[in-house]
């Protein structure tokens, strides 16, 4: 029953470090996607992908990276952390037929120092 | 591009209370809309999910109602209670992108 899991659930990180962030869901969902939580701004998209091979840009892409090499995982990389990066990070999986229910990890809190 | 929007912000009331919670959005071409509860640290947790085809969606104390010629959804908590309080979001999901746009959010407080 673990649903969508994110590791780790939190992370400091200097400066100009570099780290990925783990999401994998067991519901064979096509769709998942990943949200930074901000003070004041809600959950923005970063990236998203329909599917194994296949990944796009939110809303706010930049300063991070996405692959997708199986249905189950969807790494968020950051390749330089700035501490603009600190947030809270947010992944979610949906299926792309039937209700589309969006399902949420646990999080990651990160703080960039 | 889809925006949404909730209001109020915060809203404080009485423990046993009925309430709503709006969320507007702005583009009508929506797939589907969820209403999910946060608790402070805590992730998201998925409330009620109406299609486009819907008008209503019931669990428990909670309804959610969905008018998209309008653009708006509402949550409706009938007979509040402090475990109520949590932080309530609304998001849509477009139809021609798949992509799940979310408001910023209701805190809520029940007092007891």
């Amino acid at each position: 029953n673990a649903g969508v899991t994110q590791t780790p659930k939190f992370q400091v990180l200097k400066t100009g470090q570099s780290m990925t962030l783990q999401c994998a869901q067991d519901m064979n969902h096509e769709y998942m996607s990943w949200y930074r939580q901000d003070p004041g701004m809600g959950l923005r998209l970063i990236h998203y992908s329909v599917g194994a091979g296949i990944t796009d840009q939110g809303e706010v892409p930049n300063g991070y990276n996405v692959s997708r090499s199986t249905t189950e995982d969807f790494p968020l990389r950051l390749l330089s952390a700035a501490p603009s990066q600190t947030s809270v990070y947010f992944c979610a999986s949906s299926s792309l037929g039937g209700a589309l229910e969006a399902f949420f990890g646990q999080g990651t809190r990160l703080t960039v120092v | 591009k889809q925006e949404v929007t909730q209001i109020p912000a915060a809203l404080s009331v009485p423990e046993g209370e009925n309430l709503v919670l709006n969320c507007s959005f702005t583009d009508s071409a929506i797939y589907n809309l969820q209403w999910f509860r946060q608790d402070p640290g805590k992730g998201l947790t998925s409330l009620l999910l109406i299609q486009s085809s819907q008008r209503e969606q019931t669990s428990g104390r909670l309804n959610a109602s969905l008018d998209k010629s309008s653009g708006r959804s509402t949550l409706y908590i009938a007979a509040s209670q402090p475990g109520d309080s949590a932080t309530y979001l609304c998001a849509g999901r477009g139809g021609a992108t798949n992509k799940l746009i979310f408001g910023t959010g209701t805190l809520l407080a029940v007092q007891p």
